[in-house]
């Protein structure tokens, strides 16, 4: 158990929707990624958030946000749906904002777009 | 940016076999780099790192020596067993920057 927390494990929606995928990171940590993973892009950096403020983005989509409360949970959302969205989704936290440590990944909310 | 490289899976072996994974990195000066495993239904864990040129990575009889010269961090293991079965993600990071990247990741199978 990474003591990162992702809900829901599983999700089916139609194109078009819009979700929100939860995430705790571990306890103490400052810092949440998020990652995609599909079978044809492998595992891809969404975004990072420190500490309530947006730190690095990757290859997030605009139709795609995110945001970490003052609790340091954190919510990703993906709108306007599409059938190529369908993924694993990761969070992951660390304790500092950089460093290139480890990172303690959630066992991921698979979404599933029909 | 940094890119990572890997064999391409999925690889199956018999137990007790050699295994190798191969993995080169592209990256401006010398990133650390990484060794994620991840388990059937669950999320990655690191399974081993190195920081430095010439260092070796170790954990659970996994071993990966950063070679600087051939941009290289090939995981290997003397013994495979069947618990072994995952897949396996390489990555690299800089100190100081916010993110990993991550290779495709390897498929190993372990037959008994």
């Amino acid at each position: 158990d990474s003591g990162v927390t992702q809900t829901p494990k599983h999700l089916i929606t139609a194109t078009g929707q819009r979700v929100t995928l939860r995430c705790s990171p571990r306890s103490g940590d400052l810092s949440v990624y998020w990652y995609q993973q599909s079978l044809d892009q492998g595992l891809q950096f969404l975004i990072q958030y420190y500490n309530g403020e947006e730190r690095a983005k990757g290859n997030i989509l605009e139709r795609f946000s995110a945001q970490q409360f003052p609790d340091l949970h954190s919510e990703l959302n993906l709108s306007s749906l599409e059938l190529g969205d369908s993924a694993l989704y990761f969070c992951a936290s660390s304790l500092r904002a950089g460093g290139a440590g480890e990172l303690f990944f959630g066992e991921g909310s698979r979404l599933t777009v029909l | 940016g940094d890119s990572v490289t890997q064999m391409e899976g999925p690889v199956t072996l018999s137990e007790e076999a050699f295994l190798t994974i191969n993995c080169t990195y592209t990256a401006t000066g010398y990133p650390s780099l990484f060794w994620y495993v991840q388990y059937p239904g669950e999320g990655l864990q690191l399974l081993l790192k190195a920081t430095k040129a010439d260092d070796k990575g170790s954990n659970k009889g996994f071993e990966a020596t950063y070679r600087k010269e051939t941009t290289s961090f090939h995981l290997e293991k003397g013994s495979v067993q069947v618990s072994d079965s995952a897949v396996y993600f390489c990555a690299s990071g800089h100190f100081g920057n916010e993110k990993l990247t991550f290779g495709t990741g390897t498929r190993l199978t372990i037959i008994p």
